[in-house]
């Protein structure tokens, strides 16, 4: 079956622009997780939806961070005022429910600040 | 909170050769351990898990990875190395708190020689 899915899956953007990524998890997955992947940063998680609970947000960096998951489904990470360490490959993980503990990745969308 | 640290950030082999990729947790309480692999452009793909029971486990493309408690580890290997094994590995852990969010290593660039 499909995969997970994310577009765009590069993005060139100026510094102080907003961007959205957007995520399509597998079908009948009710756990999605976004990480950031970084040169200097390494790994490291974001914000985990599961089902229609509300999102841990704990590893937002900033408030200009923000994500949404619509009908238990797609998500959409909002970068705000977009800054040069924003800069980043953003991934997109889904799981089958909140103790299944493999995940599936996205592609990852490319975000360059310039 | 749990860690997790990754000896050498880059390992080279010979073709044939064997392949040790070193993994180190911290958890104060039982962790979940995986090996991901990540090739260039690419998300990341589960190699293997350790959830509960046997400490040894295999993975996909001839990997294992034995769960070591008092020692704390979970090192990756396979015992003779290919060209198309050449990638980026990524130990994490999670221990069920936000789901299953993964705490990831710092990566190890595998590099094979022919």
């Amino acid at each position: 079956g499909a995969g997970v899915s994310q577009s765009p899956s590069n993005k060139v953007t100026e510094k102080g622009k907003d961007v959205e990524l957007r995520c399509d998890p597998i079908s009948g997955h009710t756990a999605l997780y976004w990480y950031r992947q970084s040169l200097g940063q390494g790994l490291e998680f974001l914000i985990y939806f599961q089902g229609n609970s509300a999102p841990d947000k704990s590893g937002l960096p900033s408030d200009r961070f923000s994500a949404e998951r619509t009908g238990g489904s797609v998500s959409t990470l909002t970068i705000q005022r977009t800054q040069q360490e924003d800069s980043a490959v953003y991934l997109c993980a889904s799981s089958l429910d909140r103790i299944t503990y493999e995940q599936y990745f996205g592609p990852g969308t490319r975000l360059t600040v310039t | 909170a749990q860690s997790v640290t990754q000896l050498g950030s880059h390992v080279s082999v010979s073709e044939g050769a064997l392949v040790l990729l070193r993994c180190n947790y911290s958890s104060s309480v039982p962790p979940y351990l995986f090996w991901y692999v990540q090739y260039p452009n690419q998300g990341l793909q589960l190699l293997l898990k350790y959830t509960t029971g046997a400490t040894l486990v295999k993975g996909i493309n001839g990997f294992e990875a034995e769960f070591k408690k008092s020692e704390t580890s979970f090192h990756l290997t396979k015992p003779s190395a290919h060209m198309s094994d050449a990638a980026e590995y990524f130990c994490a852990v999670t221990v069920g708190t936000s789901g299953s969010r993964l705490t990831f290593g710092e990566g190890t660039q595998l590099t094979v020689n022919p």
